[in-house]
């Protein structure tokens, strides 16, 4: 199947700074690009939708200025959690989709606020 | 909007055995049906998708069931094996570049 990374894989942080997760699709162009959430033992909870060169529709009850997407091209997505704070501690997945619905998932970052 | 319920959260088997999850969906619309493993700190990985063309998809011992009539659909694992063991999602979705929207999940464990 198709290839999906994330860097970092791990990041603690202080509170107050901001973290930025890159996503990238390794050997696909992916047309969509989607950030998920997860904390422990849940559900994964789909925050935004990116496409390549327009601006990220973000589900109900996510703040955009607060998490910031950047999707620069077809293989490359950042999310950026600004001025974290420790509630903001998670797991965050990105995936990444073919015009032919699948969705491969990146290995995900753990994200820990202090 | 869509919403997906997943049973049961948690199934304990014994080697060797069949496990068996069933989601049901509300969205009508719906055409695509994924199903995703995920091993602890790992990211999801698909194991096996049906369309709303199909009514049943196989891949080795993993098959999947779609009824679109009663609007639920089942993951099937045969002769089970420890490696098995992990959290198993189902999603939906209506389209291409749509948003999939997840079960809450379910821990299988399989016992030697």
């Amino acid at each position: 199947g198709a290839v999906v990374s994330q860097h970092p894989s791990r990041v603690i942080c202080k509170s107050g700074t901001s973290v930025k997760i890159e996503c990238r699709s390794l050997d696909f162009q992916a047309t969509t690009m989607f950030w998920y959430r997860q904390f422990p033992k849940k559900s994964l909870m789909l925050m935004a939708t990116s496409n390549e060169g327009s601006k990220a529709t973000y589900e109900q009850g996510v703040e955009k200025d607060k998490f910031l997407i950047n999707h620069a091209s077809l293989t490359l997505s950042t999310l950026t959690v600004t001025s974290a704070h420790p509630e903001d501690s998670s797991f965050y997945i990105c995936s990444c989709g073919l015009a032919t619905d699948t969705q491969y998932f990146g290995p995900g970052t753990r994200l820990t606020v202090l | 909007g869509e919403n997906v319920e997943q049973h049961p959260s948690t199934l304990s088997v014994q080697e060797g055995d069949s496990a068996v999850i069933k989601c049901t969906y509300s969205d009508s619309a719906s055409n695509y049906f994924p199903w995703y493993k995920q091993e602890l700190g790992k990211g999801p990985q698909l194991i096996i998708d049906i369309r709303s063309n199909v009514g049943e998809k196989k891949d080795q011992r993993i098959a999947v069931t779609l009824n679109k009539t009663a609007k639920h659909f089942s993951l099937h694992i045969t002769e089970t094996q420890p490696e098995d063991s992990a959290v198993y999602f189902c999603a939906a979705s209506r389209n291409a570049g749509t948003a999939l929207i997840f079960g809450k999940g379910t821990t299988l464990s399989v016992s030697s």
